[in-house]
Formats: C-alpha cells, sequence, structure tokens
C-alpha cells in the first residue's frame, strides 16, 4: 500500500524568507502526487499536481515542486513567504488510474513578521 | 459556478445515535469520497464512490456506510456514533477527465458528547 511521509509537522520560518516542505512516499509504478493547502476552518485546495512530463511543476501562490523518482519525493518549495501563506500543507499521491489519495498527516507552515 | 457543498458545518450528537452528513456536489463528477481528519493523523479515506450505485471502503470504514442513489449526492451515515468518531469530515469529489484533481467541501465538525 502507499504510504506518505511528511517529515516536519511544524515549520516555523520569517515573512520573505524561503520555505522548503518536505515529502516522501513509498515506491511505486506510475504514482501521481499532490500538494494541498487547508487554510484555518477551510477545506483543501489544491496547490499543484505532477501526473507525468517535466519534473519540476509550478503552482498557484509562487509554490513549485519537483518530482525525484530516484529519492521518492516531491518537496514542495516557496522562494519568499508572506504572512497570508500560514496554512496547514498536505503532501498526497495516488497511484496511477486508482482514483484514490493517500494523504501524508500535514505540515503546518507559520509565517512570522 | 459549480461546487461542493456539506451540511451541516457543526453538529453534536450523543453515543448511540445515528447520524448522516451530507455531500453535494455539482461538478456532475463520477468519484466521490469521504475522509476524516484528526490531529496527527492528516486525513484518512472512509468510503468512497466510482459512480451510481457503486460504493467501496476506505482504510477506516468501521461504524460509517454510504450510498449513492444519483451522481450528485454522497451521504455519509455513523449507524451508531461513537466518542471516537469525533472528527472533521471533509467530502471530495473528481472526475476521471481532470487528472485526479480531487475538490474538497469546506467540512463538517461533528462532536459525539
Amino acid at each position: 500500500a502507499q504510504s506518505v511521509t511528511q517529515l516536519d509537522s511544524q515549520v516555523p520560518v520569517f515573512e520573505e524568507a524561503p520555505v522548503e516542505l518536505r515529502c516522501n512516499y513509498s515506491s511505486s509504478v506510475s504514482v501521481y502526487l499532490f500538494w494541498y493547502v487547508q487554510y484555518p476552518n477551510q477545506g483543501l485546495q489544491l496547490l499543484l499536481k505532477y501526473l507525468s512530463g517535466s519534473t519540476l511543476v509550478k503552482g498557484i501562490n509562487g509554490f513549485e515542486a519537483e518530482f525525484n523518482k530516484s529519492q521518492t519525493s516531491f518537496h514542495l518549495r516557496k522562494p519568499s513567504v508572506h504572512i497570508s501563506d500560514t496554512a496547514e500543507y498536505f503532501c498526497a499521491v495516488s497511484q496511477g488510474g486508482s482514483e484514490k489519495l493517500v494523504f501524508g498527516k500535514g505540515t503546518k507552515l507559520t509565517v512570522n513578521p | 459556478d459549480a461546487e461542493i457543498t456539506q451540511s451541516p458545518r457543526h453538529k453534536i450528537t450523543e453515543t448511540g445515535r445515528q447520524v448522516t452528513l451530507a455531500c453535494h456536489q455539482t461538478w456532475n463528477h463520477n468519484n466521490m469520497f469521504w475522509y476524516r481528519q484528526d490531529l496527527g493523523h492528516g486525513l484518512r479515506l472512509i468510503h468512497y464512490s466510482y459512480g451510481v450505485q457503486d460504493t467501496n471502503k476506505g482504510e477506516v470504514s468501521d461504524g460509517y456506510s454510504v450510498s449513492r442513489s444519483n451522481t450528485e449526492d454522497l451521504p455519509l451515515t455513523l449507524e451508531s456514533a461513537a466518542s471516537s468518531q469525533t472528527s472533521v469530515y471533509f467530502c471530495a469529489s473528481s472526475d476521471w477527465e481532470r487528472q485526479e484533481t480531487q475538490y474538497f467541501g469546506p467540512g463538517t465538525r461533528l462532536l459525539v458528547l
């Protein structure tokens, strides 16, 4: 069965600093990878996804992620964060064609002034 | 605009009562999912459906049931509520043609006393 590990449960950073949120998944063929963001008291919103093609994926709000098959990782990055990026971020994986997602436990990003 | 809604948004019930949480989507999506979100666990899949009359158990299905009589709705029933089912419940939907992106509802916060 697929599994997803988000290595940091909490990441505090200062405004305008770069950030990387780490995600590793269990190896499998033909995986699809996702990052979702959850703002307080809201549902989840898709940030970006990797299905195939270029390993560098750009998403909304200036975020990007890089798919690394050899390291089974899909880390999320942003070069300069804003206070409004404070939220919980979830990495998720599906095995191609299954339509089901397996989520990591989430990383709470707190951006301080 | 197409959307996915959940009701009620907040619910307090007593142990042993039957509770039904509603999920309605106007995306005309084939696939619908129910998750629960708990601190330290991320999102875990309860039940899912790939179409009308189709339902499947997820990772944490004990004590829950669903039925799919039309495309738009997937109600989640707790047969006999337990305190361990206190959680935030999210419904999501997706479509084969949208490359596995799941769209989430705003969530239902359930407290079982």
